[in-house]
C-alpha cells in the first residue's frame, strides 16, 4: 500500500528536550512538507523540501529543524527553542510541480505532541 | 485579512440532507482548489481537486469554483453519518508547491 507513515502517533516532550518526528513515504514523491495544526488556526507550514539535501523554511520555522537525506524520509526535530510545541503535526508529500500546474498534497495520519 | 476564510461551524444536518460548505479567498493568483476531509485524530484526505472556475462532480460530492467572486463550495448530496468530519479547503497558484488552507468546517450528520 502506497502512503505516508508518521511515527510515533503520540509523543511527549520534557522541558529542554529535543524530539524528532518521523515521516516516511513510498509514493515516489519528490516534495515533502511539515505542517502544524492547532485548533481554530488551520494548517501552518513549518518546512518543505523539493529535492534531497535541500529544504526551505515555511511560515513558522522558528524552533524547528529538518533534514532530507533520502527521498523517502523527511524527519522533523522540535527543538527546546520551540516554546509552544503542543500541537498536531502533519507530514505531506506531492509530486513536483511542473511549469503551469500544481499538484495536490497527500497527508500522513499525524503525530500529536504534548509537553510533560 | 487571512488569504483563505472558512466558517468553522459546527454544522449539524440530518441524514440525507444536502450539505453546502464554502470558502472565500483574497488572492486572485489562486488557480488550483482542493477539498480535504479530516476525521478525528487522522490526517486530511484529498476529496476533490479542481483547476480554475467551474464544477467537478465525484459521486455524492460536487466542487464548485467561482473565481470572479473568489468563492469555492463543496456540496454533499444524500449526506451520511460517515460524512461527519472536518472539511478543509485549500488552494494554490500556478507552479506553486505551497497550499493555503482554510481553518476547516466541522460537520456532523445525525442519523
Amino acid at each position: 500500500d502506497g502512503g505516508i507513515t508518521q511515527s510515533p502517533k503520540y509523543l511527549f516532550r520534557k522541558e529542554g528536550q529535543n524530539v524528532t518526528l518521523s515521516c516516511e513515504q513510498n509514493l515516489n514523491h519528490d516534495a515533502m512538507y511539515w505542517y502544524r495544526q492547532d485548533p481554530g488556526q488551520g494548517l501552518r507550514l513549518i518546512y518543505y523540501s523539493q529535492i534531497v539535501n535541500d529544504f526551505q523554511k515555511g511560515d513558522i520555522a522558528e524552533g524547528y529543524s529538518v533534514s532530507r537525506e533520502k527521498k523517502e524520509s523527511f524527519p522533523l526535530t522540535v527543538t527546546s527553542a520551540q516554546k509552544n510545541p503542543t500541537a498536531f503535526y502533519l507530514c505531506a508529500s506531492s509530486m513536483m510541480t511542473g511549469s503551469g500546474n500544481s499538484q495536490p498534497q497527500h497527508f500522513g495520519d499525524g503525530t500529536r505532541l504534548s509537553i510533560l | 485579512q487571512k488569504e483563505v476564510e472558512q466558517d468553522p461551524g459546527p454544522l449539524s444536518v440530518p441524514e440525507g440532507a444536502i450539505v453546502s460548505l464554502n470558502c472565500t479567498y483574497s488572492n486572485s493568483a489562486f488557480q488550483y482548489f482542493m477539498w480535504y476531509r479530516q476525521y478525528s485524530r487522522k490526517g486530511p484526505e484529498l476529496l476533490m481537486y479542481t483547476y480554475s472556475s467551474g464544477n467537478k462532480e465525484d459521486g455524492r460530492f460536487t466542487a464548485q469554483v467561482d473565481k470572479s467572486s473568489k468563492y469555492i463550495s463543496l456540496f454533499i448530496r444524500d449526506s451520511q453519518p460517515s460524512d461527519s468530519a472536518t472539511y478543509l479547503c485549500a488552494m494554490s497558484g500556478i507552479g506553486a508547491n505551497n497550499l493555503f488552507f482554510g481553518t476547516g468546517t466541522r460537520l456532523t450528520v445525525i442519523p
